[in-house]
């Protein structure tokens, strides 16, 4: 497909544990970012891809949320001892580095939800 | 401190009845400002990108306006539909990558 795609589409945990989201950037994008979205709200920015590295992570809420990319391409948010305030829908976004008006295309988003 | 604010909220209109949506913000250094529209359920959707120079611009039934000096932008919808009902994001970069995001207006459009 073309669109960013974002897996899984629902995940549902018990507090304490460990989950991973993934994130498949349009291919050819630089750019990847992460967002959280809690109902009735924006999406509030947690980190920013470019290439390989984490070009911005000061969104992150603190040391139990990570996120890697180490191909440049797909990207993982990993999230420790989840919490039942963790719980949101996820937005991946890529942009090509190239667009000088750096639009940002938007996945489906994964909702996670905490027991 | 950067932010965004939107109104109304939410908004509910009668189908083919125009509306217009609201966006301030306090972000700067500006960039550009864009409008997005999001599905119940699914990923925000670009509509329009403005720069600093751009008044006015156009996308089908969707116009946007932009006010550098007062801040301020606003998304009209023309002869509205009922696939119109979603929320309608406005988000304001600067120079670097910060995107400051609204909190969205949730539009429905009645039969």
């Amino acid at each position: 497909g073309a669109g960013v795609s974002q897996t899984p589409s629902n995940k549902v945990t018990e507090k304490g544990k460990y989950v991973e989201l993934r994130c498949d950037p349009i291919s050819g994008h630089t750019a990847l970012y992460w967002y959280r979205q809690s109902l009735g709200q924006g999406p509030e920015f947690l980190i920013y891809f470019q290439g390989t590295g984490a070009a911005d992570d000061s969104g992150l809420p603190n040391d139990r949320f990570f996120a890697v990319r180490p191909e440049g391409s797909v990207s993982t948010l990993k999230i420790q001892r989840t919490e039942r305030g963790d719980s949101a829908v996820y937005l991946c976004a890529s942009s090509p580095r190239q667009d000088s008006y750096n639009e940002q295309f938007f996945g489906p988003g994964t909702r996670l939800t905490v027991l | 401190k950067n932010q965004v604010e939107q109104s109304p909220q939410p908004l509910i209109i009668l189908e083919g009845k125009n509306c217009t949506l609201q966006c301030n913000y306090t972000v700067s250094p500006f960039s550009n400002l864009r409008w997005y529209k999001q599905d119940t359920g699914r990923g925000p959707v670009s509509l329009t990108i403005m720069t600093f120079s751009e008044n006015t611009k156009s996308n089908g039934r969707y116009t946007a306006t932009l006010d550098a000096d007062t801040k301020q932008s606003s998304l009209h919808i023309t002869a509205s539909q009922l696939s119109d009902s979603a929320s309608y994001i406005c988000v304001v970069k600067d120079y670097g990558q910060n995107f400051v995001f609204g909190p969205g207006t949730r539009l429905s459009v009645l039969p």
